[in-house]
């Protein structure tokens, strides 16, 4: 059964960087079925999605936080990472990491999720 | 970016009842739509994808349909456990954009 684990810190301060893991387990990274995500969700408001990885580095993010994320896959750890830099208030939120089934076209694997605050 | 629009936005329904969820997009993109449950505190989970698969293990009482710019979710007979919000995403292109969510709710 797959596994998805988020892990990072739960507060940040404004204008910092955060860096948040995710470890796969019970299944490859590296399999080419497959887009690797992070989507967040601000308090009481709904999903957005945030960016997607290719094991082969291939990146892909939402234009409006382009300027400010960076993804990254490692697989000899199974895992894939977000950094998001400059962090606002308006950046706490619960962030998901999920695997995306290309087949199907849908996220069909979730970690459980981590709460994000920012503040100082 | 492909705009994704729920409606209702909420819904008051009774177990036994059947409710309807619809999404819209701003452009055509045939089938590569994708439906969420998510329960407060809780990760989202996959119900329907290709517009109208059925995940695995999820009940049959949980039907979509639609295409092109227009998609529908139905439960055919609310349970108690489907009291939650649902989502409803675009995988045509990226950006991938959600629905604003529909809470379904309690009567």
């Amino acid at each position: 059964q797959l596994q998805l684990q988020e892990s990072g810190p739960g507060l940040v301060k404004p204008s910092e960087t955060l860096s948040l893991t995710c470890s796969v387990s019970g299944g490859s990274i590296t399999s080419s079925s497959y887009y690797w995500g992070w989507i967040r969700q601000s308090p009481g408001k709904g999903l957005e999605w945030i960016g997607s990885i290719y094991y082969s580095g291939s990146t892909y993010y939402k234009p409006s936080l382009k300027s400010r994320i960076t993804t990254s896959v490692d697989t000899s750890k199974n895992q894939f990472s977000l950094k998001m830099r400059s962090l606002t208030a308006a950046d706490t939120a619960v962030y998901y990491c999920a695997r995306f089934r290309r087949q199907i076209g849908g996220f069909d694997y979730w970690g459980q999720g981590t709460l994000v605050s920012v503040s100082s | 970016d492909i705009q994704m629009t729920q409606s209702p936005s909420s819904v008051s329904a009774s177990v036994g009842d059947r409710v309807t969820i619809t999404c819209r997009a701003s452009q055509d993109f045939s089938s590569w739509l994708a439906w969420y449950q998510q329960k407060p505190g809780k990760a989202p989970n996959l119900l329907i994808y290709g517009a109208s698969n059925l995940q695995s293990g999820v009940p049959s009482r949980f039907t979509g349909s639609g295409s092109g710019t227009d998609f529908t979710l139905t439960i055919s007979s609310l349970q108690p456990e489907d009291f939650a919000t649902y989502y409803c995403q675009q995988a045509h292109s990226f950006p991938r954009t959600f629905g604003q969510g529909t809470k379904v709710e309690i009567k």
